[in-house]
C-alpha cells in the first residue's frame, strides 16, 4: 500500500491566489481528516469526513477555506483567496472505522503564501 | 469529553541514556491511546498503540509505553536514546462515541546530545 498520498509537497503562491491541496486516502479507509500545523498553534484539525460526507468542519478557520470529498479515493482542501497567515504544513490522514486503529498521515503539503 | 496533557514541552537527553516522555489523559470512556513521532519536515508516524489488551505496549525503534489506569497515564520510554530519536512526539487518545476522532497532546520535542 502506498499510504496516504498528498500533492503537491510544496506550494508557493502569492497572496490572493487560489490554492488547492490534494489527498488520496488509503483504500478501504472510510474516515479522512485534514490538519494544519504551525509553530504557533501546533496541530489543528480543520475538517473530517466519514464515507465522503463532511462530519465536522468547526475547525475550518473561515469561509476562505473549503474541502470536498467527491469520492472515496480523493479529497481537496481549497483556500481562496490565500493570505500569508495561511502559510503552514497541511496534513491529510485517513483511518478505518473503529477507535483502535489510529490515523495514517500523509507527508504533508508545505504552503507558503507570499 | 477527552483530553491529553503532555507534561514536558521539551526534553533533552544524552545519547545512550534513557528517555521518558510523560503523558496523562482524561476520558469518560475506556480509551485507546497512541504515541506518534514526527521527525523534522516529515509527517506523523505511529510509534505504538494501546487498545485494552496488554498494558505494556512495545513499538518501533525500541520504544515502549505502559498504560496505568489508576494514574491515567501512558508514559513513553526508551532505555537508550539514539541521535535518530530527535523528533517531536505526540500522545493521542481516542475514546467515546466519536471513536474515530483523536485528541492530540501538545507534543514533546526531544533533543539528543552526543
Amino acid at each position: 500500500d502506498a499510504g496516504v498520498i498528498q500533492s503537491p509537497r510544496h506550494e508557493v503562491t502569492e497572496m490572493g491566489q487560489e490554492v488547492t491541496l490534494r489527498c488520496k486516502p488509503i483504500s478501504g479507509h472510510d474516515y479522512l481528516f485534514w490538519y494544519r500545523q504551525t509553530m504557533m498553534r501546533g496541530l489543528e484539525l480543520l475538517i473530517y469526513f466519514n464515507n465522503n460526507v463532511p462530519i465536522d468542519d468547526s475547525g475550518m478557520p473561515e469561509d476562505r477555506f473549503s474541502a470536498k470529498m467527491p469520492n472515496a479515493s480523493f479529497s481537496t482542501l481549497k483556500i481562496q483567496p490565500s493570505e500569508p497567515r495561511d502559510s503552514a504544513v497541511y496534513f491529510c490522514a485517513s483511518s478505518p472505522t473503529g477507535r483502535n486503529y489510529g490515523y495514517t498521515f500523509g507527508s504533508g503539503t508545505r504552503l507558503t503564501v507570499v | 469529553a477527552q483530553s491529553v496533557t503532555q507534561l514536558d514541552s521539551h526534553v533533552s537527553v544524552s545519547e545512550g541514556t534513557p528517555v521518558l516522555l510523560r503523558c496523562n489523559y482524561s476520558s469518560s470512556y475506556s480509551p485507546s491511546l497512541f504515541w506518534y513521532v514526527q521527525h523534522p519536515n516529515k509527517g506523523l508516524q505511529l510509534l505504538l498503540k494501546y487498545t485494552s489488551a496488554a498494558t505494556l505496549v512495545k513499538g518501533i525503534n525500541g520504544f515502549e509505553a505502559e498504560f496505568k489506569k489508576s494514574e491515567t497515564s501512558f508514559h513513553l520510554t526508551k532505555p537508550s536514546a539514539h541521535m535518530s530519536d530527535a523528533a517531536e512526539y505526540f500522545c493521542v487518545v481516542s475514546a467515546g462515541a466519536a471513536g474515530n476522532k483523536l485528541t492530540f497532546g501538545g507534543g514533546t520535542r526531544v533533543l539528543v546530545k552526543p
